[in-house]
C-alpha cells in the first residue's frame, strides 16, 4: 500500500500555541518522511524531513516525531504564529524511487 | 525560488480541446514531475520523467501525456481535456530519487469548461 494518511484535514490554533498534524502510512518500506509547507498561489516547498532511525528531528520551532512501529508520524509547530498559516503536507518515499506519496493536506490557520 | 517556470499560470480551455502545459528548469536536475492539487486529495503524481525521453506513469494518468525532450523542458499534454481535469497542475524537479528535496513550481491554474 502506498497510501499515507493526514489528519486534521484542517486546524485553528491560537497564536502561541501547539500546532500538531498527524500521518500514517502502511508501507514500512518507506525510509523517507518529509514535510511541505504551501502558502496559497504557492507550490508546495520542503520544511522539514526525517529518516526513520532517528524519533525525532527539531528545526527551530518545527518538530518531526516519529513512530516506526505504529507507523506513524507527526509535525508540532511551537508557538505558532499567524505567518504559519498555510496548507502542510506529510509525504513519504523509497529511497531509489523516484515516486513520493503525499497526504491530502492539513489546512492550518493561526488566530491572533 | 528554484529555477522553476510553469505556463501558462492560468489557462480557461473548453471540453475537448487539446491543452499543454510547459515546465522550464534552470537547474539541470535530472528528474521532474507533474502533480496535480485538488481539494481533498493533496498532491497526486501524473507523470514523471528520469531524463531526457524518460518518463513514466504516475497514480492519475489517464487522459494525459507528457514529453521530454531537452533535460529543461518537460510539457504536460491533456489529450482531449474533460471537466474533471480542472485542477491546479504543480511541476516539481529534484536532483536525486524519492528521497531527496523536490522544488516545486508555482502553479498552473486550469478550467475546463
Amino acid at each position: 500500500q502506498q497510501q499515507v494518511k493526514q489528519s486534521p484535514q484542517s486546524l485553528i490554533v491560537q497564536k502561541g500555541g501547539i500546532s500538531i498534524i498527524n500521518c500514517a502510512y502502511e508501507n514500512t518500506a518507506f525510509d523517507y518522511f518529509p514535510w511541505y509547507q504551501q502558502f496559497p498561489g504557492k507550490g508546495p516547498a520542503l520544511l522539514i524531513a526525517i529518516r526513520p532511525d532517528v524519533s525525532e528531528k527539531k528545526e527551530g520551532r518545527f518538530t518531526i516525531s516519529f513512530n516506526k512501529s505504529a507507523k506513524q508520524f507527526s509535525l508540532h509547530i511551537m508557538d505558532s504564529q499567524p505567518g504559519d498559516s498555510a496548507t502542510y503536507f506529510c509525504a513519504a518515499s523509497i529511497r531509489g524511487y523516484q515516486k513520493v506519496t503525499f497526504g491530502t493536506g492539513t489546512k492550518l490557520q493561526v488566530i491572533p | 525560488d528554484a529555477g522553476i517556470t510553469q505556463s501558462p499560470r492560468h489557462k480557461v480551455t473548453e471540453t475537448g480541446t487539446p491543452v499543454t502545459l510547459r515546465c522550464h528548469q534552470t537547474e539541470n536536475h535530472r528528474y521532474m514531475y507533474w502533480y496535480r492539487q485538488d481539494p481533498g486529495h493533496g498532491l497526486r503524481l501524473i507523470h514523471y520523467s528520469y531524463g531526457v525521453k524518460d518518463t513514466d506513469k504516475g497514480e492519475v494518468s489517464d487522459g494525459y501525456s507528457v514529453s521530454r525532450s531537452k533535460t529543461e523542458d518537460f510539457l504536460l499534454t491533456l489529450e482531449s481535456a474533460t471537466s474533471s481535469q480542472t485542477s491546479v497542475y504543480f511541476c516539481a524537479i529534484s536532483e536525486g530519487t524519492g528521497n531527496t528535496e523536490a522544488f516545486f513550481g508555482q502553479g498552473t491554474r486550469l478550467t475546463v469548461v
